[in-house]
């Protein structure tokens, strides 16, 4: 298994400010990925972080809303920039190990007033 | 991308009872995955299933894979109060066999004790 963390947990920000999401595993992993989850809804993938490589984001996402860095193989952040109400949600990160599986972050639920 | 449909959205049983949620794609698929995630949690993998006809089960848990490895189906037998959250059926996305996941939109499992 993996353990990851997340930083902030939480929190409140202003339209139009930018908030960057940090994502730290406790082992080295190739493949990180970003979520979102609304609430009450399901998970909606943003983009895969592979390390030494742009990040791919899934249609819907375009990368100057979401910048994503991986610097190494423990460690992501996700920026949310110019932000409206409507991401105010909870974002989440994973990692992939061995077996296939997916490991979350505890998320960060963030609301834009 | 890879769609997969998940019923019910909502189930309310006594303890006790049994519940089922189930999982159906449209087109055949190399394996499948099933997360839990507690009210205020984190997704939390359950297992992956990836043979035709595949049967898993963990304590009261039993995990289904089709024989046309279209649909699955997590049983629980004799719910409890720590049964309470929401489950997730994930596939992959895109056409990958790993990586890249597609969640379900969840079966809300509610337990009165």
């Amino acid at each position: 298994s993996a353990v990851i963390s997340q930083k902030p947990s939480r929190d409140i920000c202003q339209r139009g400010t930018s908030l960057t999401i940090q994502c730290q595993v406790d082992s080295q992993v190739t493949m990180m990925f970003w979520y979102r989850q609304q609430p009450g809804q399901s998970l909606t993938l943003i983009a895969t972080a592979n390390q030494g490589s742009e990040a791919t984001y899934e249609s819907g996402f375009v990368i100057d809303k979401f910048p994503i860095s991986r610097p190494n193989l423990t460690f992501s952040t996700l920026t949310v920039s110019n932000m409206s109400p409507e991401d105010s949600s909870i974002y989440l990160c994973s990692v992939e190990l061995g077996g296939h599986e997916q490991y979350f972050g505890p998320g960060t639920r963030l609301t834009v007033t | 991308g890879q769609q997969v449909m998940q019923i019910p959205q909502y189930q309310h049983v006594q303890e006790g009872e049994d519940f089922t949620t189930y999982c159906n794609s449209s087109t055949t698929l190399s394996n499948i995955q099933w997360y839990k995630q507690r009210p205020g949690g984190h997704p939390v993998f359950l297992i992956q299933l990836v043979k035709s006809g595949e049967v898993k089960k963990q304590k009261r848990l039993t995990f289904q894979f089709g024989e046309a490895k279209k649909n699955s189906s997590l049983h629980i037998t004799a719910t409890q109060t720590t049964d309470v959250g929401t489950y997730f059926c994930a596939v992959p996305a895109g056409g990958t066999s790993y990586g890249k996941l597609t969640f379900g939109q969840g079966t809300i499992l509610t337990v009165h004790p």
